[in-house]
């Protein structure tokens, strides 16, 4: 079974600290995606990475970065968290291919106070 | 661009009840599609999935078919559980510009009462 597992299911941070959301997947899976979800806007895109040391900005970039140094590892940093950056953080990944599905994290629930 | 519309909740049925959960979308390529669920607490889980048109996706007795005339994937169960309230979200990838991306709906929530 795909596993995708992240750093920490609940976080709470201070405003403008500097804060990192890791996600490591185990199979092997060329593409890995961040996504925030808050109530009535669903998922949205923040970054994501098709290869490593490869990324593309998502629908959502400002305020965040992302690192892929290895394959399996692909993380999330808040540069300066803010209050609005609270969310549920979701980290997934996939195979290249259209008809692939994602596999998703179980989430990172990230206060910023 | 692409995108996906799905009816919006919370859909509040009895159990044995039949489910629809509506979903549309709109893409300029061939694109796949597919339905996850996300329980309390929980990440995004792969229910079903189909990759081309007329395609019936299943599992867990929840069905969708992948219908390009009406460009629609909508959800089915002709019973539901307790056990099946949770959030379901319609999604579709497609190869835009080389790289895969993941459309989502906003989500449909689901309450089952016993």
């Amino acid at each position: 079974d795909v596993k995708v597992t992240q750093s920490s299911r609940y976080l709470v941070k201070r405003t403008g600290e500097k804060v990192f959301l890791e996600c490591v997947q185990d199979m092997d899976h060329e593409n890995m995606f961040w996504y925030r979800q808050d109530p009535g806007l669903g998922l949205r895109l923040i970054y994501f990475s098709y290869d490593v040391k490869m990324k593309e900005k998502g629908d959502i970039p400002e305020g965040y970065s992302v690192s892929r140094e290895k394959k399996e590892r692909f993380s999330l940093i808040l540069e300066s968290a803010s209050t609005n950056q609270t969310s549920m953080y979701l980290c997934a990944s996939s195979r290249s291919g259209v008809s692939y599905e994602q596999y998703f994290g179980p989430g990172t629930r990230l206060t910023v106070t | 661009g692409n995108s996906v519309t799905q009816m919006e909740g919370p859909v509040t049925l009895s159990e044995e009840a039949f489910l629809t959960i509506n979903c549309t979308y709109t893409a300029t390529g061939y694109p796949s599609l597919f339905w996850y669920v996300q329980y309390p607490g929980e990440g995004l889980q792969l229910l079903l999935k189909a990759t081309k048109a007329d395609d019936k996706g299943s599992n867990k007795g929840f069905e969708a078919t992948y219908r390009k005339e009406t460009t629609s994937f909508h959800l089915e169960k002709g019973s539901v559980q307790v056990s099946d309230s949770a959030v379901y979200f319609c999604a579709l990838s497609d190869a835009g510009s080389g790289t895969y991306k993941y459309i989502f709906g906003t989500g449909t929530r689901l309450k089952v009462l016993a």
